[in-house]
C-alpha cells in the first residue's frame, strides 16, 4: 500500500483565497483523521471522521474551515478565505475503526501571504 | 479532558537507554496511550501503545504505573538515527464516539556520537 496520500505537499496562496487540501487514506481503513502543526500549537486535531461520517469537529478552528468524506478514498479540507494565521503543515491519518494507531501523510506546507 | 505534559527536550548518546516520560493526570478510564516518532518534514509515526503495566515490541517499551497517571516510553541503545521529536496521545479507546485525542507537545531528542 502507498500508505496515506496528501496533495497538494506544499500551497502558497494569498489571503482570502480559498485553499482545498486533499486526502487519500489507506484502503481499508475506516477512521480519518485532519490535523494541524504549529512551533506554537503543536499537533491539533482538527476533526475525525468514522464510516465517511464526522464524528468531533470540535477542532475545527471557525466557520472558515470545512471537511468532507464523500467516499472510504477520499476527503478534503477547506479554508474559504484564507488568512495569515492559518499558515500550518496539515496532516491526514487514517486507522482502522477499533485502533488508535494512525498512519499519518506526509503533511500539506501551507502558506498564506 | 486528558491533557498531557512531556519534557521539551533531552540529550543522550549513542548506545544509551533513553526514558521519557509523559503526564497525563486526567486520563480517563478507557484512555489509551500511544506514542509517536516525528522526523522533519514528515508526519508521525507510530511506535507503541498501551493501556496499563507494561508493552514491548521491537523497538520499544511502554511502562504504564497502575494509577495511569504518567507513562514512559523506553528506547534501548539509541542510536544517531533516534533523533527526533516525541509525542505521548492520550485518547479514549472509545473514541469513534465522540472520544477526544491529545497530544503531548512532545519531546525532541538529541542523540551525539
Amino acid at each position: 500500500d502507498a500508505g496515506v496520500i496528501q496533495s497538494p505537499r506544499h500551497e502558497v496562496t494569498e489571503m482570502g483565497q480559498e485553499v482545498t487540501l486533499r486526502c487519500k487514506p489507506i484502503s481499508g481503513h475506516n477512521s480519518l483523521f485532519w490535523y494541524r502543526q504549529t512551533m506554537m500549537r503543536g499537533l491539533e486535531l482538527l476533526i475525525y471522521f468514522n464510516n465517511n461520517v464526522p464524528i468531533d469537529d470540535s477542532g475545527m478552528p471557525e466557520d472558515r474551515f470545512s471537511a468532507k468524506m464523500p467516499n472510504a478514498s477520499f476527503s478534503t479540507l477547506k479554508i474559504q478565505p484564507s488568512e495569515p494565521r492559518d499558515s500550518a503543515v496539515y496532516f491526514c491519518a487514517s486507522s482502522l475503526l477499533e485502533g488508535l494507531e494512525q498512519y499519518f501523510g506526509p503533511g500539506t506546507r501551507l502558506t498564506v501571504t | 479532558l486528558a491533557k498531557t505534559t512531556q519534557p521539551i527536550s533531552m540529550d543522550s548518546y549513542e548506545g544509551q537507554e533513553v526514558n521519557i516520560t509523559c503526564s497525563h493526570n486526567n486520563i480517563a478510564t478507557n484512555d489509551y496511550i500511544t506514542w509517536y516518532q516525528q522526523f522533519p518534514s514528515q508526519g508521525p509515526r507510530f511506535i507503541i501503545q498501551g493501556y496499563k503495566t507494561k508493552v514491548t515490541n521491537e523497538v520499544a517499551s511502554l511502562f504504564i504505573p497502575a494509577d495511569r497517571k504518567s507513562s514512559t516510553l523506553s528506547l534501548p541503545r539509541v542510536s544517531l538515527s533516534d533523533t527526533a521529536v516525541y509525542y505521548c496521545l492520550v485518547g479514549e479507546g472509545s473514541y469513534n464516539q465522540g472520544g477526544k485525542l491529545i497530544f503531548g507537545q512532545g519531546t525532541e531528542l538529541s542523540v551525539k556520537p
